[in-house]
């Protein structure tokens, strides 16, 4: 079975640019988390989304958004590219979501998306 | 608000034992996890407690004591292969649905 998938592998912008994301669950997982891992650091959670609504957000600016479609397939849009927001973006995958249940989250190799 | 505490950085030898601790700060809980993460890949689950003790699978062993906020992953039989980043995460439950609060890792370096 084929894990998370998620594209871009690397990204090059500059400051005040836009990107886009994607990311491809498990077959049969309807959770998908965003996690910014900046170098040396944890993941650092951005959004939650299952069955297509947002479930859970993180400690981010407006400037990050994200959506799930149908497919349970999901973008990660970031406006206005800041040098800080240089970071491995990784998403993951569970088969449902909710805080008592150990749904182990499955994650992809992430993008590393680079500010210059 | 909740965080984890864990060493940045450990070194052992191929063969030894080696364990790495993590303390916990949270106003509610359900459960330590443990990930993997090698250079440039992604994070891998490794185990979960939700319950106080020892939790065993194959070389990898992770404890937790609730009533001291602690837990532990000892790694036994070290390779060369373990060289990673290992984290522990608690989850979040400030009206989320289930995603993780994970500490800053502990990068391993296992030596011939």
């Amino acid at each position: 079975d084929a894990g998370v998938t998620q594209s871009p592998t690397h990204l090059i912008k500059t400051r005040g640019q836009q990107v886009t994301l994607r990311c491809s669950p498990i077959s049969g997982h309807k959770s998908v988390s965003w996690y910014q891992q900046v170098l040396g650091q944890g993941p650092q959670f951005i959004f939650q989304y299952y069955e297509k609504e947002e479930r859970g957000r993180g400690n981010f600016p407006d400037r990050f958004s994200a959506r799930q479609f149908p497919n349970y397939s999901s973008e990660l849009n970031v406006n206005a590219l800041l040098l800080g927001d240089s970071a491995l973006y990784l998403c993951a995958s569970s088969q449902r979501a909710g805080t008592l249940s150990n749904q182990p989250q499955h994650f992809g190799d992430g993008t590393r998306l680079s500010i210059l | 608000g909740q965080s984890l505490e864990q060493p940045s950085e450990v070194t052992a030898v191929e063969g030894a034992i080696v364990q790495i601790n993590c303390t916990y700060q949270t106003s509610g809980f359900y459960g330590l996890s443990w990930y993997q993460q090698h250079d440039g890949g992604a994070p891998t689950f490794l185990s979960y407690n939700a319950l106080d003790g020892l939790e065993e699978t194959g070389r990898f062993s992770s404890f937790l004591s609730r009533s001291d906020s602690y837990g532990y992953l000892l790694l036994q039989e070290l390779q060369m292969k373990d060289s990673a980043s290992y984290f522990c995460a608690v989850r979040d439950i400030r009206g989320s649905q289930g995603n993780l609060i994970f500490g800053k890792g502990t990068k391993l370096s296992v030596k011939p």
